[in-house]
């Protein structure tokens, strides 16, 4: 079984400010780890994700994370955000396989002008 | 691409009611999710078929849930009899393949109001 863990409900920063929104998780099989985000009155889209490889990866705004095997995590982070991030972002992880994803509670990125 | 349709937004229903949530994946996705979020709390899955098997139901109420995938395309998600704790965004997903690796796009979702 897997769980994800956000501790930061929510986070407010300033525009043009760098932000990291945490995760960690616990899994006793192979992970394969997920952002995904819900803008204001949008359904749920990915926003990047993790399979195998550089432990660094990127989204296409911006956002990056890096899994850390040794700390169960898989932070995002970002060094500029701009007022158009506001959003919630939901950590996710899954066991491969025909797994589902298992979700983390969210952060609640407040971007302040 | 059309995405994931969902239907209807809202729903307002007393406990012990009935009621169906539709989900319409995009054309051509093997595997469709539907997940409960409650207030607060991300997204959990309660049912997940392939085609038009179920692979996971283990954490569906299975004395008031149903769920059903007609011909491995349409679905739906049934509630019978409502508690107030079904309160509730119930979101519909599906990605292409069978592997839990590959991306699930989400629906609109379905905002349910037991009173």
């Amino acid at each position: 079984a897997q769980s994800v863990t956000q501790l930061d409900s929510q986070v407010p920063v300033f525009e043009e400010a760098p932000v990291e929104l945490r995760c960690n998780y616990s899994s006793s099989v192979s992970v394969y780890l997920f952002w995904y985000v819900q803008y204001p009155n949008q359904g749920l889209q990915l926003l990047l994700k993790y399979l195998s490889g550089s432990t660094l990866v990127e989204s296409i705004n911006g956002f990056e994370a890096e899994f850390n095997k040794s700390q169960t995590s898989f932070h995002l982070r970002k060094p500029s955000v701009h007022i158009s991030d506001t959003a919630e972002y939901f950590c996710a992880v899954s066991g491969g396989g025909a797994d589902g994803l298992t979700f983390g509670k969210g952060t609640h990125l407040i971007i302040q002008p | 691409e059309a995405g994931v349709a969902q239907s209807p937004r809202y729903k307002i229903i007393e406990k012990r009611q009935s009621v169906a949530f539709w989900c319409n994946p995009i054309s051509g996705h093997a595997t469709l999710y539907w997940y409960q979020q409650i207030l607060g709390q991300g997204p959990k899955l309660l049912i997940q078929f392939q085609n038009n098997g179920v692979v996971d139901d283990s954490q569906l109420p299975k004395d008031r849930f149903s769920a059903e995938r007609l011909k491995g395309v349409d679905s739906t998600l049934k509630i019978q009899p409502a508690k107030l704790e079904d309160s509730a965004v119930y979101l519909c997903a599906s990605s292409l393949g069978t592997s839990g690796t590959n991306e699930q796009f989400f629906g609109p979702g379905t905002r349910l109001t037991v009173l």
